[in-house]
């Protein structure tokens, strides 16, 4: 079964330092996206960056990185520089393939601290 | 050029009453995906829709909920005879045709507090 495991329930980093959020997966698809979510305390569900099975370099968006590990089957979230803003639920989600379109599993999230 | 839309934001239920909560994907989206997201969990998937069809279900509880993407008009996820368990945010996404696009556009989703 399609699975995401995200071990670190919470997580304290220093403003303007840069922290590391662990995503593990399993699939036994050979096509598949992974992604990174946002969810601050208003509720709405932010999307942050996209990485494609296929793809040979790992992610970029701004401040956010994905460091995609695919033998290990990691897709870790790079935060540079965080921000008092970053505070929030982290999701990793992988999506696969599903008639025409998507199914999406998420794992239970990281709640980022970031201290002044 | 709207995003995907859900209403009502918030939504209040006695145990037993119906809970209809809507979504208008973004213009041009054929497809359509309901989350549940209980308190301090993670997205959980429901179903996924394109229009006149339900393509997955998986994620569905067997009894009281439904869900229909009509030719015209919104698409509806309905609960029958609402209990508290059912308290939880609803997300609806949408997402174009086409195997080469990735992106799932999520709603601002449905707050439903079941009394």
């Amino acid at each position: 079964a399609q699975k995401i495991t995200q071990t670190q329930p919470g997580m304290f980093v220093q403003e303007k330092e840069a922290v590391t959020l662990d995503c593990t997966y399993d699939t036994s698809d050979q096509s598949y996206g992974l992604f990174w979510y946002k969810q601050p305390s208003s509720g709405e569900m932010i999307f942050l960056i996209y990485q494609g099975s296929y793809d040979e370099q790992n992610a970029t968006e701004g401040r956010y990185s994905l460091n995609f590990q695919k033998a290990r089957k990691s897709a870790n979230l790079v935060i540079s520089a965080s921000q008092l803003g970053d505070s929030a639920m982290y999701f990793c989600a992988m999506r696969e393939a599903r008639g025409g379109g998507f199914k999406t599993i998420f794992g239970a999230g990281t709640r980022l601290f970031v201290k002044a | 050029n709207a995003g995907v839309m859900q209403n009502p934001r918030h939504l209040v239920r006695r145990r037993g009453q119906e809970a209809r909560l809507r979504c208008s994907p973004m213009k041009g989206h054929s497809h359509v995906y309901w989350y549940r997201q209980l308190p301090e969990e993670g997205l959980k998937f429901m179903v996924y829709l394109q229009k006149e069809n339900i393509i997955d279900e998986s994620g569905m509880p067997k009894e009281r909920f439904s869900a229909e993407f009509p030719k015209e008009g919104p698409s509806i996820l309905r609960i029958q005879q609402v209990v508290r368990g059912d308290s939880a945010a609803y997300f609806c996404a949408s997402s174009s045709t086409g195997a080469s696009t990735y992106e799932q556009y999520f709603g601002p989703g449905t707050r439903l507090t079941v009394t």
